[in-house]
């Protein structure tokens, strides 16, 4: 069975300090995805990444940041630099192919002050 | 673009009521469709999903049904509303498989009194 856990259910920090978002994830399948959403208080999720279990390089989108590691089963996420724009519900969620939904962590509120 | 219309935004219903919350999908064809609930507390919880049309499954049982009449519309009813049904619905599509992104309507704000 597959499981996401999201330990942090909420953080703050000031504006300009850098965050990381922890992420880890329990699957017996040797292929899978994993995915970050954000969800401000508009409500919407929009999807930010999506990375498959072969490829563990680390991924960088402007501020953003992500790093997989197999070893420890995590996907966790980091905000550099964060913005008051930052402040919303973040997701990691799991899909495999063993499942046939995507399996969503129960997300961290992530609050940046100005 | 590839987008996303949910309506009502927002909805508030009396418990024994009847629902009809619809999705529908613009700029693609033959796309996986799904509802999610998210209740107070963020969790989101898969309740259907469709790969085609009247192709409908169901991930949990509960007084909530869906129908997909059309290739870009995905509906989600009730007969009787619960005081537990009120939540966050989110529709989402994706292409091809469960490994593939989803992508999420606005929502719609239930509130079953």
């Amino acid at each position: 069975a597959q499981k996401v856990t999201q330990a942090q259910t909420e953080i703050s920090v000031v504006e300009k300090e850098d965050v990381t978002l922890d992420c880890v994830y329990e699957t017996r399948d040797t292929t899978y995805y994993l995915f970050w959403y954000k969800q401000p208080p508009s409500g919407e999720l929009v999807f930010l990444i999506r990375r498959n279990s072969f490829d563990e390089q680390n991924e960088i989108s402007g501020r953003y940041s992500w790093n997989f590691q197999k070893s420890t089963s995590s996907f966790n996420f980091t905000i550099t630099a964060s913005q008051v724009v930052d402040s919303a519900v973040y997701f990691c969620a799991l899909s495999e192919a063993s499942a046939r939904q995507l399996t969503f962590g129960s997300g961290t509120q992530l609050t940046v002050l100005p | 673009s590839q987008t996303i219309h949910q309506w009502p935004a927002t909805l508030v219903q009396p418990v024994g009521s009847p629902l009809s919350l619809e999705c529908t999908v613009e700029g693609t064809s033959n796309p996986n469709l799904y509802w999610y609930r998210q209740a107070a507390g963020r969790g989101l919880q898969l309740l259907f999903y469709s790969v085609g049309i009247g192709q409908i499954s169901s991930e949990v049982p509960q007084n909530l049904s869906a129908s997909r009449p059309q290739d870009r519309q995905f509906i989600l009813s009730s007969k009787k509303l619960l005081l537990s049904d009120s939540g966050f619905y989110l529709c989402a599509r994706s292409l091809g498989g469960i490994y593939n992104e989803q992508f999420f309507g606005p929502g719609t704000r239930l509130t079953v009194l």
